[in-house]
Protein backbone atom coordinates (compact mmCIF):
# COMPACT_ATOMS: atom_id res chain seq x y z
CA UNK A 1 0.00 0.00 0.00
CA UNK A 2 1.22 3.51 -0.57
CA UNK A 3 1.40 6.22 1.95
CA UNK A 4 3.59 9.40 2.67
CA UNK A 5 5.98 10.31 5.09
CA UNK A 6 6.22 14.45 5.32
CA UNK A 7 9.57 14.45 7.64
CA UNK A 8 9.50 18.09 9.10
CA UNK A 9 6.26 19.18 10.54
CA UNK A 10 7.60 22.39 10.09
CA UNK A 11 9.80 24.54 8.58
CA UNK A 12 11.05 28.25 9.71
CA UNK A 13 12.87 30.32 7.10
CA UNK A 14 14.21 33.38 6.41
CA UNK A 15 12.94 35.68 3.12
CA UNK A 16 14.97 35.28 0.22
CA UNK A 17 16.62 32.00 1.45
CA UNK A 18 16.37 28.93 0.09
CA UNK A 19 14.18 25.88 1.13
CA UNK A 20 13.37 22.00 0.87
CA UNK A 21 10.58 20.58 2.02
CA UNK A 22 11.18 16.55 2.28
CA UNK A 23 9.17 13.95 1.20
CA UNK A 24 8.71 10.22 0.84
CA UNK A 25 6.39 8.02 -0.32
CA UNK A 26 6.18 3.93 -0.25
CA UNK A 27 4.84 2.81 -3.32
CA UNK A 28 4.74 -1.08 -4.94
CA UNK A 29 3.88 0.24 -8.38
CA UNK A 30 3.91 3.32 -10.76
CA UNK A 31 3.81 6.47 -8.32
CA UNK A 32 1.73 9.42 -9.48
CA UNK A 33 2.91 12.23 -6.80
CA UNK A 34 1.71 15.70 -6.03
CA UNK A 35 2.12 18.40 -4.01
CA UNK A 36 -0.35 20.98 -2.77
CA UNK A 37 -0.26 24.10 -0.90
CA UNK A 38 -3.27 25.42 1.90
CA UNK A 39 -2.96 28.82 2.39
CA UNK A 40 -3.67 30.02 5.93
CA UNK A 41 -8.10 30.06 6.02
CA UNK A 42 -8.06 28.88 2.67
CA UNK A 43 -8.63 25.07 1.11
CA UNK A 44 -6.05 23.75 -0.84
CA UNK A 45 -4.26 24.05 -4.18
CA UNK A 46 -2.35 21.97 -6.57
CA UNK A 47 1.26 23.09 -6.87
CA UNK A 48 2.56 20.47 -8.82
CA UNK A 49 2.75 17.17 -9.73
CA UNK A 50 4.39 14.08 -11.30
CA UNK A 51 3.03 11.73 -13.73
CA UNK A 52 5.26 10.88 -16.28
CA UNK A 53 8.02 12.24 -18.04
CA UNK A 54 10.80 14.13 -16.91
CA UNK A 55 11.33 13.80 -12.99
CA UNK A 56 12.08 17.69 -12.66
CA UNK A 57 8.59 19.74 -11.96
CA UNK A 58 8.23 23.23 -11.77
CA UNK A 59 5.66 25.44 -10.70
CA UNK A 60 4.59 29.40 -11.92
CA UNK A 61 5.46 30.39 -8.40
CA UNK A 62 9.14 28.95 -8.73
CA UNK A 63 8.76 26.16 -6.87
CA UNK A 64 10.39 22.89 -8.18
CA UNK A 65 10.18 19.05 -7.42
CA UNK A 66 12.71 16.04 -8.14
CA UNK A 67 11.01 12.76 -8.45
CA UNK A 68 13.90 10.51 -7.66
CA UNK A 69 12.65 6.66 -7.73
CA UNK A 70 16.22 5.38 -6.38
CA UNK A 71 15.04 7.35 -2.85
CA UNK A 72 11.56 6.97 -3.28
CA UNK A 73 11.43 11.07 -2.81
CA UNK A 74 9.72 13.49 -4.28
CA UNK A 75 10.95 16.89 -1.92
CA UNK A 76 9.75 20.33 -2.83
CA UNK A 77 12.38 23.59 -3.29
CA UNK A 78 12.44 26.77 -3.50
CA UNK A 79 15.82 28.99 -4.44
CA UNK A 80 14.36 32.19 -2.68
CA UNK A 81 11.14 31.98 -0.64
CA UNK A 82 8.90 35.01 -0.25
CA UNK A 83 6.79 36.02 3.19
CA UNK A 84 3.97 35.23 0.97
CA UNK A 85 4.77 31.11 0.89
CA UNK A 86 3.76 31.04 4.43
CA UNK A 87 1.79 28.22 4.10
CA UNK A 88 1.13 24.19 4.60
CA UNK A 89 2.45 22.28 2.14
CA UNK A 90 0.97 18.63 1.83
CA UNK A 91 2.93 15.85 -0.09
CA UNK A 92 0.47 13.04 -1.69
CA UNK A 93 0.16 9.98 -3.27
CA UNK A 94 -1.72 8.53 -6.03
CA UNK A 95 -3.32 5.35 -4.73
CA UNK A 96 -5.33 2.85 -6.91
CA UNK A 97 -6.92 0.59 -5.04
CA UNK A 98 -10.43 -1.38 -6.57
CA UNK A 99 -10.26 0.32 -9.91
CA UNK A 100 -10.41 3.44 -8.57
CA UNK A 101 -8.46 6.20 -7.57
CA UNK A 102 -7.77 8.55 -4.51
CA UNK A 103 -5.37 10.76 -2.71
CA UNK A 104 -3.28 9.47 -0.08
CA UNK A 105 -1.86 12.75 1.75
CA UNK A 106 1.30 12.92 4.02
CA UNK A 107 0.80 14.99 7.70
CA UNK A 108 1.78 18.03 6.03
CA UNK A 109 4.70 20.52 6.74
CA UNK A 110 4.08 24.12 7.61
CA UNK A 111 6.72 26.13 5.98
CA UNK A 112 6.71 29.65 8.08
CA UNK A 113 8.81 32.35 5.85
CA UNK A 114 10.44 35.46 8.49
CA UNK A 115 11.11 38.85 7.39
CA UNK B 1 -15.82 31.23 -11.67
CA UNK B 2 -15.46 28.76 -8.36
CA UNK B 3 -14.64 25.46 -9.36
CA UNK B 4 -15.57 23.41 -6.46
CA UNK B 5 -17.76 25.64 -3.94
CA UNK B 6 -18.66 24.68 -0.08
CA UNK B 7 -21.68 25.85 1.65
CA UNK B 8 -21.58 26.83 4.38
CA UNK B 9 -17.91 28.04 5.12
CA UNK B 10 -18.05 28.10 8.63
CA UNK B 11 -20.62 26.34 10.69
CA UNK B 12 -20.78 25.88 14.82
CA UNK B 13 -23.49 23.75 16.40
CA UNK B 14 -24.13 21.74 19.45
CA UNK B 15 -23.73 18.48 20.17
CA UNK B 16 -26.97 16.14 19.33
CA UNK B 17 -27.65 18.38 16.39
CA UNK B 18 -28.00 16.80 12.73
CA UNK B 19 -25.78 19.42 10.28
CA UNK B 20 -25.68 19.26 6.28
CA UNK B 21 -22.48 20.68 4.03
CA UNK B 22 -23.43 21.11 0.56
CA UNK B 23 -20.81 20.62 -2.49
CA UNK B 24 -21.01 21.56 -5.88
CA UNK B 25 -18.03 21.66 -8.93
CA UNK B 26 -18.91 22.63 -11.82
CA UNK B 27 -15.54 21.07 -13.92
CA UNK B 28 -17.78 17.76 -15.17
CA UNK B 29 -15.87 16.04 -13.27
CA UNK B 30 -16.68 12.49 -12.75
CA UNK B 31 -15.61 11.46 -9.25
CA UNK B 32 -15.81 13.71 -6.05
CA UNK B 33 -15.00 13.20 -2.95
CA UNK B 34 -15.12 14.72 0.75
CA UNK B 35 -11.73 14.95 3.14
CA UNK B 36 -11.54 15.22 6.54
CA UNK B 37 -8.83 17.58 7.98
CA UNK B 38 -8.02 17.48 12.11
CA UNK B 39 -6.89 20.13 14.37
CA UNK B 40 -3.62 18.58 13.67
CA UNK B 41 -4.24 19.37 9.72
CA UNK B 42 -3.74 15.70 8.38
CA UNK B 43 -5.92 14.86 5.78
CA UNK B 44 -8.04 12.12 5.17
CA UNK B 45 -10.31 10.77 2.54
CA UNK B 46 -13.79 9.46 3.62
CA UNK B 47 -16.03 8.94 0.63
CA UNK B 48 -15.70 9.01 -2.89
CA UNK B 49 -18.54 9.13 -4.97
CA UNK B 50 -18.14 8.56 -9.00
CA UNK B 51 -21.07 9.03 -11.26
CA UNK B 52 -23.21 9.38 -8.37
CA UNK B 53 -22.14 5.87 -7.18
CA UNK B 54 -20.64 5.43 -3.72
CA UNK B 55 -16.91 3.78 -4.56
CA UNK B 56 -15.13 4.56 -1.63
CA UNK B 57 -15.94 4.68 2.50
CA UNK B 58 -12.79 5.05 4.61
CA UNK B 59 -14.68 3.75 7.67
CA UNK B 60 -16.08 6.35 8.50
CA UNK B 61 -19.27 6.20 11.44
CA UNK B 62 -22.49 5.53 10.05
CA UNK B 63 -23.79 8.99 11.93
CA UNK B 64 -21.94 10.46 8.22
CA UNK B 65 -23.91 9.90 4.87
CA UNK B 66 -23.10 11.36 2.00
CA UNK B 67 -25.79 12.05 -0.90
CA UNK B 68 -25.18 12.47 -4.30
CA UNK B 69 -28.18 13.82 -6.14
CA UNK B 70 -25.95 14.17 -9.89
CA UNK B 71 -22.02 14.08 -10.42
CA UNK B 72 -22.06 17.44 -10.08
CA UNK B 73 -23.37 17.44 -6.27
CA UNK B 74 -22.06 15.66 -3.22
CA UNK B 75 -24.07 16.48 -0.03
CA UNK B 76 -22.26 15.32 3.56
CA UNK B 77 -25.32 14.98 6.36
CA UNK B 78 -23.79 14.42 9.76
CA UNK B 79 -26.23 13.06 12.26
CA UNK B 80 -25.98 13.38 16.06
CA UNK B 81 -23.16 15.47 16.37
CA UNK B 82 -19.77 15.15 18.38
CA UNK B 83 -17.30 17.13 19.64
CA UNK B 84 -14.73 14.74 17.64
CA UNK B 85 -16.82 15.76 15.05
CA UNK B 86 -15.40 18.84 14.75
CA UNK B 87 -12.89 19.54 11.76
CA UNK B 88 -12.17 21.08 8.77
CA UNK B 89 -14.10 19.14 6.00
CA UNK B 90 -12.70 19.53 2.55
CA UNK B 91 -14.94 18.62 -0.82
CA UNK B 92 -13.01 17.64 -4.14
CA UNK B 93 -13.48 16.56 -7.80
CA UNK B 94 -11.14 15.22 -10.06
CA UNK B 95 -11.47 13.73 -13.27
CA UNK B 96 -11.26 10.03 -14.75
CA UNK B 97 -13.63 7.37 -16.28
CA UNK B 98 -15.21 4.37 -14.10
CA UNK B 99 -11.95 2.72 -14.08
CA UNK B 100 -9.65 4.96 -12.51
CA UNK B 101 -7.92 5.72 -15.64
CA UNK B 102 -7.09 9.32 -16.05
CA UNK B 103 -8.17 9.75 -12.06
CA UNK B 104 -5.23 11.93 -11.05
CA UNK B 105 -5.23 15.30 -9.33
CA UNK B 106 -7.99 16.78 -7.08
CA UNK B 107 -9.31 20.23 -6.93
CA UNK B 108 -10.62 21.24 -3.52
CA UNK B 109 -13.15 23.44 -2.20
CA UNK B 110 -12.73 25.92 0.60
CA UNK B 111 -13.25 24.00 3.34
CA UNK B 112 -16.14 23.76 6.15
CA UNK B 113 -14.90 24.61 9.31
CA UNK B 114 -17.20 22.75 11.60
CA UNK B 115 -17.25 23.13 14.85
CA UNK B 116 -19.15 21.43 17.97
CA UNK B 117 -19.52 22.46 21.03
Amino acid sequence: AQSVTQLDSQVPVFEEAPVELRCNYSSSVSVYLFWYVQYPNQGLQLLLKYLSGSTLVKSINGFEAEFNKSQTSFHLRKPSVHISDTAEYFCAVRRFSGGYNKLIFGAGTRLAVHP
Amino acid sequence: DTAVSQTPKYLVTQMGNDKSIKCEQNLGHDTMYWYKQDSKKFLKIMFSYNNKELIINETVPNRFSPKSPDKAHLNLHINSLELGDSAVYFCASSQGKAQGVGNTEAFFGQGTRLTVV
